[in-house]
């Protein structure tokens, strides 16, 4: 079953207009943490946000805010007043434990494009 | 710090021949992950470890092998190149469990085709 899901293969947004990408995940563990990046058509992956599972308050990072609904089970990436640099794929993960170790599991990707 | 190395950076195979992916980082990072990147799929976990020496499976560890001996260098061997092994390949580390904020840096990734 897939832990990771990003509904929305493909995302269009007005230049400085705010975007939400849409993630759900599941698990069964208490303590996991979910992160976002974003990788440009070059290729590199660059970590943007991270949130923990017991963290109260949702996670920002410049222009990007987490908002994190634990009952929901959903962990979606805001990013305000979008800039054509924003154009990239973006991958929501979790971390979750399995015995000792962690595991790092990535979602199927959003491609979001920033209109001028 | 160079960061997290990959070589090569592109690779063409026949079916059949088997290859190292090297992976290399200067950050004395416990935690190294190899991950390969399919279209429509994200990234899925290949195989980790969390030091010198220990090595664990992830989502699609057929047809890899992993060793860990040192600390630095965390290669990839394919042991009979299929087709279905053609994919961009990406190698992360992190300081520790990919605990907290512990994010993983990852390389540039090899592009690896499979005839």
């Amino acid at each position: 079953a897939q832990k990771i899901t990003q509904t929305q293969p493909g995302m269009f947004v007005q230049e400085k207009e705010a975007v939400t990408l849409d993630c759900t995940y599941d698990t069964s563990d208490q303590s996991y943490g979910l992160f976002w990046y974003k990788q440009p058509s070059s290729g590199e992956m660059i970590f943007l946000i991270y949130q923990g599972s017991y963290d109260e308050q949702n996670a920002t990072e410049g222009r990007y805010s987490l908002n994190f609904q634990k009952a929901r089970k959903s962990a979606n990436l805001v990013i305000s007043a979008s800039q054509l640099g924003d154009s990239a794929m973006y991958f929501c993960a979790m971390r979750e434990e399995v015995t000792s170790y962690d595991k790092v599991i990535f979602g199927p990707g959003t491609s979001l494009s920033v209109i001028p | 710090n160079a960061g997290v190395t990959q070589t090569p950076k592109f690779q063409v195979l026949k079916t059949g021949q088997s290859m190292t992916l090297q992976c290399a980082q200067d950050m004395n990072h416990e935690y190294m992950s190899w991950y390969r990147q399919d279209p429509g799929m994200g990234l899925r976990l290949i195989h980790y470890s969390v030091g010198a020496g220990i090595t664990d499976q992830g989502e699609v560890p057929n047809g890899y092998n992993v060793s860990r001996s040192t600390t630095e260098d965390f290669p990839l061997r394919l042991l009979s190149a299929a087709p279905s092994q053609t994919s961009v390949y990406f190698c992360a580390s992190s300081y520790s469990r990919v605990g907290g904020a512990d994010t993983q840096y990852f390389g540039p990734g090899t592009r690896l085709t499979v005839l």
